[in-house]
């Protein structure tokens, strides 16, 4: 089965500086890769997706995650955060065999003034 | 422009006592989802519906059940609740392909006490 793990549970960092977001999961034939923002007391929303092409995805808010293949990984990254930032990110991958979202456990990230 | 609706958005239920979430979506979506967060947990697939008329147990399924009532609405029972039920849950949807990204409601928060 399909796995995803989120390396850090929280990710303090100041205003504007870069963070970077860890996500790796289990290997699989076919990927698509979906990074999910939880502002507080919302639902989900997407910041971006990998289905095929360019490693270098792009996505809303300023954000970036790059697909590795050979490490398994699809790292979020912020050149530099601001406070509405604030928030819980979420990696999910889809399972070959059902089409279902496997999600990590989240990683919060704080800002510090 | 009001994609996922779920209501209530806050219920606090008493042991024993049922009630239903609901659900409904209006971007034609084929397929559905309930999911419950817990702190750390990320996000667990409680049940699915991957078109109108059918349902499918995701990996938490006990003590709920669910009805796809139309193509928009998928509902949520709780039976008879319990405290391990305190939770929040989100509904969510897509067009059930494997490389489509899921569109979430705001959530209901439950307290079970």
């Amino acid at each position: 089965a399909q796995s995803v793990t989120q390396l850090d549970s929280q990710v303090p960092v100041f205003e504007e500086a870069p963070v970077e977001l860890r996500c790796n999961y289990s290997s699989s034939v076919s990927v698509y890769l979906f990074w999910y923002v939880q502002y507080p007391n919302q639902g989900l929303q997407l910041l971006l997706k990998y289905l095929s092409g360019s490693t270098l995805v792009k996505g809303i808010n300023g954000f970036e995650a790059e697909f590795n293949k050979s490490q398994t990984s699809f790292h979020l990254r912020k050149p530099s955060v601001h406070i509405s930032d604030t928030a819980e990110y979420f990696c999910a991958v889809s399972d070959d065999s059902n089409y279902q979202l496997i999600w990590g456990a989240g990683t919060k990230l704080i800002i510090k003034p | 422009n009001a994609g996922v609706t779920q209501t209530p958005k806050f219920q606090v239920l008493k042991t024993g006592q049922s009630m239903t979430l609901q659900c409904a979506q209006d971007m034609n979506h084929n397929s559905m989802y309930w999911y419950r967060q817990d702190p750390g947990m990320g996000l667990r697939l409680i049940y699915y519906s991957a078109s109108e008329g059918t349902t499918d147990k995701g990996e938490v399924p006990n003590g709920y059940n669910v009805s796809r009532l139309n193509k928009r609405e998928f509902s949520l029972r709780l039976e008879s609740a319990a405290p391990s039920q305190t939770s929040v849950y989100f509904c969510a949807s897509n067009f059930g392909q494997q490389n489509q990204p899921q569109h979430f409601g705001d959530g209901t928060r439950l307290s079970i006490l």
